[in-house]
């Protein structure tokens, strides 16, 4: 079983709409979350944290839901640019490896 | 620029040569990442390691590849008598301690894209 899965999509949506990503990891003692996006044929960049009591960050909203071993990404008011791949983060509690998911296309379409 | 710094960013071998990618991490940082990206796929981990040690490399092939992070300059993944597969994006990441810290991330740098043909 993969350590990290996430829907690959591919998600298009039309400007101004709200779109969540799931994604589920297998390890139950998984210390840190994460979310990153990755633009074609660039690297990945940090999105944002996710924090066991949810956080926002403008338009972003991140929840972690131990029980269930999943963490979401929602964004609201989609933009043009918010087109990329996202993908989440995984650590284990070993700290050694930042597991990947093999992230989600999104496409917002004007 | 004080990011990830690899290079080259775009190399090209022919099977059975040797390809060298170079990677200095963030100032401060003494953990490094390489990651391998193949086309339309995901990120997958490679190595994890800290200055002079290798401290996770579950996820390198077990031939041809190898990788150190010597107490002096960059972290080298070294690959040797390349073949078509091994064509893809390879990603380092370096982060300041280990991921065991809340909060903790890893930041990487551009990529280096080998095309073996």
């Amino acid at each position: 079983r993969k350590e990290v899965e996430q829907d690959p999509g591919p998600f298009n949506v039309p400007e101004g709409a709200t779109v969540a990503f799931n994604c589920t990891y297998s390890n139950s003692a998984s210390q840190s979350f994460f979310w990153y996006r990755q633009d074609c044929r660039k690297e990945p960049k940090l999105l944002m944290s996710v924090y066991s009591s949810g956080n926002e960050d403008g338009r972003f909203t991140a929840q972690l839901n131990r029980a269930s071993q999943y963490i979401s990404l929602l964004i609201r008011d989609s933009k043009l640019s918010d087109s990329a791949t996202y993908l989440c983060v995984v650590i284990p509690n070993t700290g050694n490896q930042f597991y990947f998911g093999t992230g989600t296309s999104l496409t917002v379409i004007p | 620029n004080a990011g990830v710094m690899q290079n080259p960013r775009h190399l090209v071998r022919r099977r059975g040569q040797e390809a060298r990618l170079r990677c200095s991490p963030m100032k401060g940082h003494s953990h490094v990442y390489w990651y391998r990206q193949l086309p339309e796929e995901g990120l997958k981990f490679m190595v994890y390691l800290q200055k002079e040690n290798i401290i996770d490399e579950s996820g390198m092939p077990k031939e041809r590849f190898s990788a150190e992070f010597p107490k002096e300059g960059p972290s080298i993944l070294r690959i040797q008598q390349v073949v078509r597969g091994d064509s893809a994006a390879y990603f380092c990441a370096s982060s300041s301690r280990t991921g065991l810290y809340t909060g903790n991330t890893i930041y990487f740098g551009e990529g280096s894209w080998l095309t073996v043909v």
